[in-house]
């Protein structure tokens, strides 16, 4: 069956650092890929995703490519602001019931 | 356009109550999904819906039952709660397999 793999949090991070947040996946076919974000006492949002392989997802300053050869869609952000404390989760679509990765917590200190 | 909207926010039950949750999109989404989310577990598929009069059970649906009578409208509903059902429920619909949209989600304790 289809998984998503995504690196335990808490990630701390100072203001300005660059991050990243690494997810695998395993399923069949050509499922889509995305990145949600949950902020504290939210319901999780829409913040990239990628439809095909090579396909980059890019939103607020973070980014994700789409690559099919190592089955991966890491998330990347350049320069990391407070705003950004979350939890991250990776999730596979392309099928009745999406795949979501257990999260990954980011703090970023000022 | 409100998107995904749930009722109540919160709420306390004691054990053997019951009670409904019910969640409404109005973005015409022939998907509807419900989750709870506990500290440490990720989000959890309890109940998905692929249109309107069909509903389908997830990972973890035992003590829960949904009903979709209305595209627009997805229940969820705990016959008899226990204290294992303290969690916070999202809901969330998709046009077919694309993204989600998800609801704030409601806090629920059971005592």
């Amino acid at each position: 069956g289809n998984s998503v793999t995504q690196m335990e949090g808490p990630v701390t991070l100072s203001e300005e650092a660059f991050l990243t947040i690494n997810c695998t996946y395993t399923a069949t076919g050509y499922p889509s890929l995305f990145w949600y974000v949950q902020y504290p006492g939210e319901g999780l949002q829409l913040l990239l995703k990628a439809t095909k392989a090579d396909d980059k997802g890019s939103n607020k300053g973070f980014e994700a490519t789409y690559r099919k050869e190592t089955t991966s869609f890491h998330l990347e952000k350049g320069s990391v602001q407070v705003s950004d404390s979350a939890v991250y989760f990776c999730a596979l679509g392309g099928s009745y019931i999406p795949t979501f990765g257990r999260g990954t917590s980011l703090i970023v200190h000022p | 356009n409100a998107g995904v909207t749930q009722t109540p926010k919160f709420r306390v039950l004691k054990t053997g109550q019951s009670m409904t949750l019910l969640c409404a999109q109005d973005m015409n989404h022939e998907y509807m999904y419900w989750y709870r989310q506990d500290p440490g577990m990720g989000l959890r598929l309890i109940h998905y819906s692929v249109g309107e009069g069909t509903t389908a059970k997830g990972e973890v649906p035992d003590g829960y039952n949904v009903s979709r009578l209305k595209k627009q409208n997805f229940l969820l509903g705990l016959e008899s709660a226990a204290p294992s059902q303290t969690s916070v429920y999202f809901c969330a619909s998709s046009y077919r397999t694309a993204e989600q949209y998800f609801g704030p989600g409601t806090r629920l304790t059971v005592t």
